[in-house]
């Protein structure tokens, strides 16, 4: 079992949509977790981080936490053609100086 | 600013060749970290460093080393290049070890092993 899950997609939703990406994990010990966006041929870019959980919004983004089931969630207001990406959820495994990627979930959003 | 910047972009090397990727990090920062990225996976972390001292590996062969030199800029090296080791090399920088909210990564370097 992957410690980190995430439905690799693709997604395609028509511009204007709420658009809601999701990870699971299997680690209790994690504390941060985050959001990365990928666009092609470039490195990933932090979206979003969140301590242990809640919520946490920022502009049309907002991120969620669930420790409880281990869940984490990204939800995408009003979404535009420029969001269209892969977007890795990502958790911080202070033990060992790392951070766990998932698979990432191909977004489109159509105009 | 510049951000992370990784040269080369890309490359093509013969099995059993050896490679070396070069990683300059955001002024300031004083920590590198690496990740391989095989196509249609999340990246997966090979090693940080900070202040030039190993803080974590991960779970690669002994074929993969890396260092950190005084101006913390870094190198990755790989030897005796297999097939799967054709992936998107990212390195990434952050003011010291994890500082999860100030993780840069640079666009990588894309290494072909024909």
């Amino acid at each position: 079992q992957k410690e980190v899950e995430q439905d690799p997609g693709p997604l395609s939703v028509p511009e204007g949509a709420i658009v809601s990406l999701n990870c699971t994990y299997s680690n209790s010990a994690f504390q941060y977790f985050m959001w990365y966006r990928q666009y092609s041929r470039k490195g990933p870019e932090l979206l979003m981080y969140t301590y242990s959980s809640g919520n946490k919004e920022d502009g049309r983004f907002t991120a969620q936490v669930d420790k409880s089931s281990k869940y984490i969630s990204l939800f995408i207001r009003d979404s535009q053609p420029s969001d269209s990406a892969t977007y890795l959820c990502a958790m911080e495994d202070s033990s060992a100086s790392k951070i766990i990627f998932g698979s990432g979930t191909r977004l489109s959003i159509r105009p | 600013d510049a951000g992370v910047t990784q040269s080369p972009t890309h490359l093509i090397k013969t099995r059993g060749q050896q490679v070396t990727l070069r990683c300059s990090p955001i002024s300031g920062h004083k920590s590198v970290s690496w990740y391989q990225q095989v196509l249609g996976q999340g990246p997966q972390f090979i090693f940080q460093y900070y202040e030039k001292e190993e803080r974590g590996r991960g779970n690669f062969p002994d074929r993969f080393s890396a260092r950190q030199f005084p101006n913390y800029s870094s190198e990755l090296n790989v030897n005796a290049l297999l097939l799967g080791d054709s992936a998107l090399y990212l390195c990434a920088s952050s003011p010291q070890a994890g500082a999860v909210n100030g993780y840069t990564f640079g666009s990588g370097t894309r290494l072909t092993v024909v």
